[in-house]
């Protein structure tokens, strides 16, 4: 089975900083996504990025981009000129790749990241 | 707004009550999921259905059991509520049932059990 596991329960950066969430999975699949969700306290979950396993380029989105290593099982999520409305839960997913599997996202455990103005 | 409407988006009820969550996916999504968050247990999956029927199942209890409407409207039940189950309990959709899809999450139903 596929575990997901982000063990920095709260992080904390001061507007306009760079920050890095970290999480590391384990597999032993191939062919998978990884994800970043938001979880603001409106409750409601915001995809934030998405990453496939078989793509070497980490992915960017506006100021949050990945830092994918597959050998590793490392997938740490960065925030660049962090703002206000950036506070939240964030959580880390997983997703198997094969046709056929099981396509539900297992999720990690959050991180509450704060902003300080 | 995800287009997933979720209802109601708070319950408060005894313990070994009934309840039903209902779930509306995006126009078009012929997958609903349905998760609960709780503090302890994180996110965890409950159960998938696509078009109608059961695709995958999760960490559900005997006491709960989903269906999935021809309209493509589900429903979440739960049954002899323990205090355990107080959790958000969220339900997403997808166009399909493939990997690469994304899931459109709903803005969650907040059960507290009493």
């Amino acid at each position: 089975a596929q575990t997901v596991t982000q063990s920095q329960p709260e992080m904390s950066v001061q507007e306009a900083e760079t920050v890095t969430l970290s999480c590391t999975y384990d597999t032993s699949e191939s062919d998978y996504y990884l994800f970043w969700y938001k979880q603001p306290p409106s409750r409601q979950m915001i995809l934030v990025i998405r990453q496939e396993a078989y793509k070497q380029q980490n992915a960017t989105e506006n100021r949050f981009s990945v830092n994918f290593q597959k050998a590793a099982k490392s997938f740490s999520l960065k925030i660049s000129d962090s703002q206000l409305g950036d506070a939240a839960m964030y959580f880390c997913a997983y997703r198997s790749g094969y046709t056929g599997a099981n396509s539900k996202l297992t999720f990690g455990k959050g991180i509450t990241l704060s902003v300080r103005p | 707004d995800s287009g997933v409407t979720q209802t109601p988006k708070h319950l408060i009820t005894a313990t070994g009550q009934r309840v039903t969550l209902r779930c509306s996916p995006r126009s078009g999504d012929l997958s609903v999921y349905w998760y609960q968050q709780s503090l302890d247990q994180g996110l965890q999956f409950l159960i998938q259905y696509y078009n109608g029927e059961e695709r995958a199942k999760g960490n559900i209890l005997e006491r709960f059991s989903a269906q999935q409407f021809p309209d493509l409207h589900s429903e979440l039940n739960l049954s002899s509520l323990e205090l355990g189950d107080s959790a958000l309990y969220f339900c997403a959709s997808s166009v399909g049932d493939r990997y690469n899809e994304k899931l459109f999450f709903g803005s969650g139903t907040q059960l507290s059990v009493l």
